[in-house]
């Protein structure tokens, strides 16, 4: 099992649709989660951290459920600018101790005007 | 423009050859990270330095891969005897940190790599 698991995706969503990405993880001692987005060929940028009580960065929700190792990320009224790879990021400990970052694999979005 | 900067942008060698990447973190910051990212995937970590100490090596960087970050700013990775595998685009990322927590990491725009 993979650590770090996205929808599969493509997704094509017309303009000013809710969109939702959903991640799990595989190792229950993960503490920091992330979402980055990645536009084409272009490095991952930060696009919100993820916290336990849930948080709201304008069109974009983020929630974490650590009983089902479970991320979700919510985009409202998604615009074309919205379009991108989003990445799932979990942090954890390597067998060295050491913290790590693990990507998912990312789930592309277009929005189609 | 105060963001990691990594150079070169692309490299295409042939392969057999070595080639080198630098990377300049944001200059505050006291970790440094190299990841790699092949096409349709995510980045996978490689490996990182908390100021000039490299802590830990991914199983993914043989040991034709180095990776140096001498005086606990700049970094760079160098390939050995490049093979048609090693091509992906080499990412560099840099964070604060001052206790044991992970803190948001920012990225390089990365060096592109094509080995033939």
């Amino acid at each position: 099992r993979k650590e770090v698991e996205q929808d599969p995706g493509p997704f094509n969503v017309p303009e000013g649709a809710t969109v939702a990405f959903n991640c799990t993880y595989s190792n229950s001692a993960s503490q920091s989660f992330f979402w980055y987005r990645q536009d084409c060929r272009k490095e991952p940028k930060l696009l919100m951290s993820v916290y336990s009580s849930g948080n709201e960065d304008g069109r974009f929700t983020a929630q974490l459920n650590r009983a089902s190792q479970y991320i979700s990320l919510l985009i409202r009224d998604s615009k074309l600018s919205d379009s991108a790879t989003y990445l799932c990021v979990v942090s954890g400990r390597s067998n060295f101790g050491n913290e790590k970052l693990t990507f998912g694999t990312g789930t592309r979005l277009t929005i189609i005007p | 423009d105060t963001g990691v900067s990594q150079d070169p942008r692309h490299k295409i060698t042939k392969r057999g050859q070595n080639v080198t990447f630098r990377c300049d973190p944001i200059s505050e910051h006291n970790r440094l990270y190299w990841y790699r990212q092949t096409l349709g995937q995510g980045p996978e970590f490689l490996t990182y330095f908390q100021n000039e100490a490299q802590l830990e090596k991914s199983r993914l960087l043989s040991d034709r891969f180095s990776a140096e970050r001498p005086k606990g700013s700049f970094s760079t990775l160098e390939i050995q005897r490049t093979e048609q595998g090693d091509s992906a685009m080499y990412l560099c990322a840099s964070s604060w940190t001052q206790d044991r927590g992970t803190h948001e990491q920012y990225f390089g725009p990365g060096t592109r790599l094509t080995v033939t």
